[in-house]
Formats: C-alpha cells, sequence, structure tokens
C-alpha cells in the first residue's frame, strides 16, 4: 500500500470540528483514499473514500489536496463518542487487503 | 442483530491447545478476512477469502489456519497455540468489486497462558 503519514495522537474540544490530517505523497493516480476508526478494542469502522473529488456522508467529510498528496478527515461537530484512533489508507490495488498502520489517536475532550 | 458476528467474544486457553475462532456473516459478502491485534498496534492480515474456493495466506500466517465453510462462515484455527499468540483478533467481510470497504466484527480476545 502507497505510505501514509499521520501524527500520532491529537486533541479536539467536544462541539469543535476534528480536521485529521493524512500525508500519501506516493499516492498514484487511481488509488482511492480510506479513512477507518477504532474505539477502544472494538473492531475498525469504515467512515469514508475517496479519489480526488470532496465526499461527504453522515459521518464525516474527506478533504484531498488538488496533487492528491495528503487529505484530511473532518469530523464537523466532535462528541465524546468520537474519541478513537483514525487510519487513513491508500490501498495498493495490486493488493487485495486493506494494511492498517498506527494511525492517530483523537482524544475528544469536554 | 449484528452483521457481522465472533464467537467466542473471550478466551483462555493453555499452550498447545488447539483453539477454532468462528466469524458469520448475514450481509451477504463473498470476501472475509481474519486479522490479529496486538495491544497498543494497528492490525495484521492472517488469512483472507475471496469466495469458498478462493484462500490466501496474508502477512501472519504462519501458526494459523483457517476454513471457509460457506459464503457467510470463515473460521480461524490455532493448531497449536502459544503464548505470543495472545492477541484480538477480527473478522471482517467485503463486497469487492474493486471496493476496500471492510465491515468489521467485534473482536475475539484470545489470551494463551
Amino acid at each position: 500500500d502507497a505510505k501514509t503519514t499521520q501524527p500520532p495522537s491529537m486533541d479536539c474540544a467536544e462541539g469543535r470540528a476534528a480536521n485529521l490530517p493524512c500525508n500519501h505523497s506516493t499516492i498514484s493516480g487511481n488509488e482511492y483514499v480510506y479513512w477507518y476508526r477504532q474505539i477502544h478494542s472494538q473492531g475498525p469502522q469504515y467512515i469514508i473514500h475517496g479519489l480526488k473529488n470532496n465526499e461527504t456522508n453522515e459521518m464525516a467529510s474527506l478533504i484531498i489536496t488538488e496533487d492528491r498528496k495528503s487529505s484530511t478527515l473532518i469530523l464537523p461537530h466532535a462528541t465524546l463518542r468520537d474519541t478513537a484512533v483514525y487510519y487513513c489508507i491508500v490501498p495498493d490495488t495490486g493488493r487485495r487487503a486493506l494494511t492498517f498502520g498506527s494511525g492517530t489517536r483523537l482524544q475528544v475532550q469536554p | 442483530d449484528a452483521d457481522v458476528t465472533q464467537t467466542p467474544r473471550n478466551r483462555i486457553t493453555k499452550t498447545g491447545k488447539r483453539i477454532m475462532l468462528e466469524c458469520s456473516q448475514t450481509k451477504g459478502h463473498d470476501r472475509m478476512y481474519w486479522y490479529r491485534q496486538d495491544p497498543g498496534l494497528g492490525l495484521q492480515l492472517i488469512y483472507y477469502s475471496f469466495d469458498v474456493k478462493d484462500i490466501n495466506k496474508g502477512e501472519i500466517s504462519d501458526g494459523y489456519s483457517v476454513s471457509r465453510q460457506a459464503q457467510a462462515k470463515f473460521s480461524l484455527s490455532l493448531e497449536s497455540a502459544i503464548p505470543n499468540q495472545t492477541a484480538l483478533y477480527f473478522c471482517a467481510t467485503s463486497p469487492g468489486q474493486g471496493s476496500y470497504e471492510q465491515y468489521f466484527g467485534p473482536g475475539t480476545r484470545l489470551t494463551v497462558t
């Protein structure tokens, strides 16, 4: 998988937007960016994915830069239940499964 | 009811014992996966299956075997458990067709003493 780089940890105040960055400078033109999160010891949860256009769903928004070398996951109004490890993944289309790195640990503060 | 279920949820076993972890899904997906997570680390892929007749090794398959009994069932076995196989084990499913959306079960916490 294309290498991704995420900060190991971030804090966010409850009710504020949480902006989680991810660098993927070696991404290829047809590779998607996927985001998952894992709330303490639970199974990871799919959040969103995108190719080059910005995407939004009921959970989050994904902003991908025009050169596609980085992206930002936005949780518009973070709650305490959003405290989790967030994984940014660029699957290698030649592989058939995901590679989970160490992700960003987001702590939402009351 | 959960779309992906795993049994047991917790298991303590002794070194050398054979143990089977089971996964069932009601999502109708062809693709199923087994991952392992050690404390404080990311997930590592053990085995994956794209249909009943297609089984593939992942990054850390040594010491493990799998069986795809049906589209909905994918079992992971530890033939002779050892303490460093103590971990969280997750099963996942995916619709495939170029998608990497995966849906995970709640996990099995396995302790080998």
